[in-house]
């Protein structure tokens, strides 16, 4: 059974850095695609960017809020997925999940999912 | 980006009660188009994918229908614990996009 698992949130000011970690566990991480998704308070869901399989090419895509900002990357030897958070803002306030993504044809849907982990931007 | 729209946001029914909740994409999405459930404090759980599979261990309550722009997620006769808020998402097209959510709250 494939689960992942969070963490590094934390209270953090604007303009700071903040690196969320995501622990694969039941699949060697390179094999499966990952991806990280954000809440923000009361508010509906966001895909923010993914990693593809090493299979794939192992390249990451990223949604227009975040890329320049964020950077997914991959320690095969921890099997973790990594969310570095540069330049943040209080509109990136959230619970940020990360998921598995597969889906034959385009892109992915998400499944499973993490517990998530809380980041809050304030100064 | 392709947006979801949802509806209705809230939706007020009974136990034993049938609920269809919709969500209707701004371009076709052809049939690539998921249902999640989200009770409060947990994460987001796949129910539907590619509009009408269930996912693992979902019962057969739910289904879900539909293709193009127009789906619907039907629960055939609601349970206590089916009451929470429902998100539709598409993955034709980059970016992914979730819709807004429906709630589905106790009468």
């Amino acid at each position: 059974e494939v689960q992942l698992v969070e963490s590094g949130g934390g209270l953090i000011k604007p303009g700071g850095s903040l690196r969320l970690s995501c622990t694969v566990s039941g699949i060697t991480s390179n094999a499966i695609w990952v991806t990280w998704v954000r809440q923000a308070p009361g508010k509906g869901l966001e895909c923010l960017g993914h990693i593809k399989s090493k299979t794939d090419g192992g390249t990451t895509g990223y949604a227009a809020p975040v890329k320049g900002r964020f950077a997914i990357s991959r320690d095969d030897s921890e099997n973790t997925v990594y969310l570095e958070m540069n330049s943040l803002r209080t509109e990136d306030t959230g619970v940020y999940y990360c998921t598995r993504g597969w889906g034959s044809g385009p892109l992915y849907h998400f499944d499973p999912w993490g517990q998530g982990t809380v980041v809050t931007v304030s100064s | 980006e392709i947006v979801l729209t949802q509806s209705p946001a809230t939706l007020s029914l009974s136990p034993g009660e049938g609920a269809a909740l919709s969500c209707r994409a701004s371009q076709s999405v052809s049939n690539y188009l998921a249902w999640y459930q989200q009770k409060p404090g947990q994460a987001p759980r796949l129910l539907i994918y590619d509009a009408s599979n269930r996912a693992t261990g979902i019962p057969a309550r739910f289904s879900g229908s539909g293709s193009g722009t127009d789906f619907t997620l039907t629960i055939s006769s609601l349970e206590p614990e089916d009451f929470a808020v429902y998100y539709c998402q598409q993955r034709s097209n980059w970016p992914v996009t979730f819709g807004q959510g429906t709630k589905l709250e106790i009468k």
